[in-house]
């Protein structure tokens, strides 16, 4: 398996800009986890989906953040309008579903807003 | 509510010395308790986890960790580091039940000296 694949790897943008990050988790896996890591405020938990469905998005930093799993092999993570704040690096996890399971990280999106 | 603790921002260790990188949790149930590594540019590897059973867990590269209930701790280790091992490190928590996400401490930077 190809691993967790997340895109695009880098995205630069100015403020106000609609931007959308894609995730693709591991094959058979049915749990999917957006992160943000930030120097000041570490790795952060952003919203988590079971079999498709999300189950906790109280890490959604505002309604200008929004996420979907339309199904099992793709997500989304839009961020609408974008802000300088929001410049950070954003990873896709997916888990497999066995008894405490290792969730698998993508490589990350380095996300800059200008 | 779930969170870990790392109170080393950064540990640094001379190559083929002994390293102990330091994490303590707070769960409602029983932990599921993982170390993860990060190198630069990169996202984050699994190196262990603990589930039940025998306290003292060996994972990827040679490093370990030991779970201390009483302590709520879950210190990882290893004999001898490696110029190599230097990177950032997080332990990370999720309760027992099925379907919820891992909490991240802050990350401990290990720096080895040659």
């Amino acid at each position: 398996d190809a691993g967790v694949i997340q895109s695009p790897r880098h995205e630069v943008t100015e403020m106000g800009q609609e931007v959308t990050l894609r995730c693709k988790p591991i094959s058979g896996h049915n749990s999917l986890f957006w992160y943000r890591q930030t120097m000041m405020r570490g790795l952060e938990l952003l919203i988590y989906f079971n079999n498709n469905v999300p189950i906790d998005d109280s890490g959604m930093p505002e309604d200008r953040f929004s996420a979907k799993m339309p199904n099992a092999s793709f997500s989304t993570l839009k961020i609408q309008p974008s802000e300088p704040r929001d410049s950070a690096v954003y990873f896709c996890a997916s888990r497999d579903t066995g008894e405490g399971g290792i969730q698998y990280f993508g490589a990350g999106t380095r996300l800059s807003v200008l | 509510a779930q969170s870990v603790a790392q109170p080393e921002d950064q540990v640094n260790v001379a190559e083929g010395n002994p390293l102990t990188v330091k994490c303590t949790y707070s769960v409602s149930g029983n932990p599921y308790l993982f170390w993860y590594v990060q190198y630069p540019n990169r996202g984050l590897q699994f190196l262990l986890k603990y589930i039940t059973g025998d306290n003292l867990v060996k994972g990827s590269y040679g490093f370990e960790a030991e779970f201390n209930k009483s302590q709520t701790s879950f210190h990882l280790k290893k004999p001898s580091a490696l110029v190599s091992d230097s990177a950032l490190y997080f332990c990370a928590v999720r309760d027992y039940q099925a379907g919820t996400a891992l909490i991240f401490g802050k990350g401990t930077t290990l720096s080895v000296s040659s």
